[in-house]
């Protein structure tokens, strides 16, 4: 089993749908990252969290430490919303991070 | 642009040929991590720097593998004697602490062995 799994994995939706992508992981960690990853490698930090929620834009994202899970949520999608979406976490033992396998969402005009 | 740099951009090799890839991370940043990455997979964690000091290996950094930040400033990966198993994208990343901050990327350096 991964320390850090993701679902889905792939995610269709469409233009305006509220879109939400979902992180649970096994170990204890200082922070847990959200990351956006675009066709050609490019890899952009969205949110580092340790607790509650955090909002920028469009986007939210919540933890629960006791339940060791994290949502990523979009408002109103937009196709330039379509990416590679990475949950990972940082864990207390060291400075690595360790990361899910992504979630490849697509969004349709 | 004072984000991370990554050279090259692109590598092809034969098998058994060694590799050097660079970093440059942001200037004011005193931990560079470096991560690889295959198609569809997430990153997966190589090694870190702190200043010039390697502090953590993954057990995936074979012997072939060694990375240096000689001035705490940028960093080379080298793969000696590359096999296909090796081809991946080699991701480098900067922050100013550890797990609990911010990590800028580096745009990549995407290795394919022949």
């Amino acid at each position: 089993k991964n320390e850090v799994e993701q679902s889905p994995q792939n995610l269709t939706a469409q233009e305006g749908e509220f879109i939400t992508i979902n992180c649970s992981y096994s170990v204890g960690i200082s922070a847990l990252h959200w990351l956006q990853q675009h066709p050609g490698g490019g890899i952009v930090s969205l949110f580092m969290l340790s607790s509650g929620k955090k909002k920028h834009g469009r986007l939210i994202a919540t933890i629960n430490i006791q339940e060791k899970h994290s949502s990523l949520h979009i408002t109103a999608s937009h196709p330039r919303d379509s990416a590679v979406y990475i949950c990972a976490v940082g864990e207390t033992s060291g400075s690595r991070l360790t990361f899910g396998e992504g979630t490849q969402l697509t969004v349709n005009p | 642009d004072t984000g991370v740099s990554q050279n090259p951009r692109h590598k092809i090799t034969k098998r058994g040929q060694n590799v050097t890839f660079r970093c440059d991370p942001i200037s004011e940043h005193n931990r560079l991590y470096w991560y690889r990455q295959t198609l569809g997979q997430g990153p997966e964690f190589l090694t870190y720097f702190q200043n010039e000091a390697q502090l953590e290996k993954s057990r995936l950094l074979s012997d072939r593998f060694s990375a240096e930040r000689p001035k705490g400033s940028f960093s080379t990966l080298e793969i000696q004697r590359t096999e296909q198993g090796d081809s991946a994208m080699y991701l480098c990343a900067s922050s100013n602490r550890g797990a609990t901050d911010t990590q800028y990327f580096g745009p990549g350096t995407r290795l394919t062995v022949l």
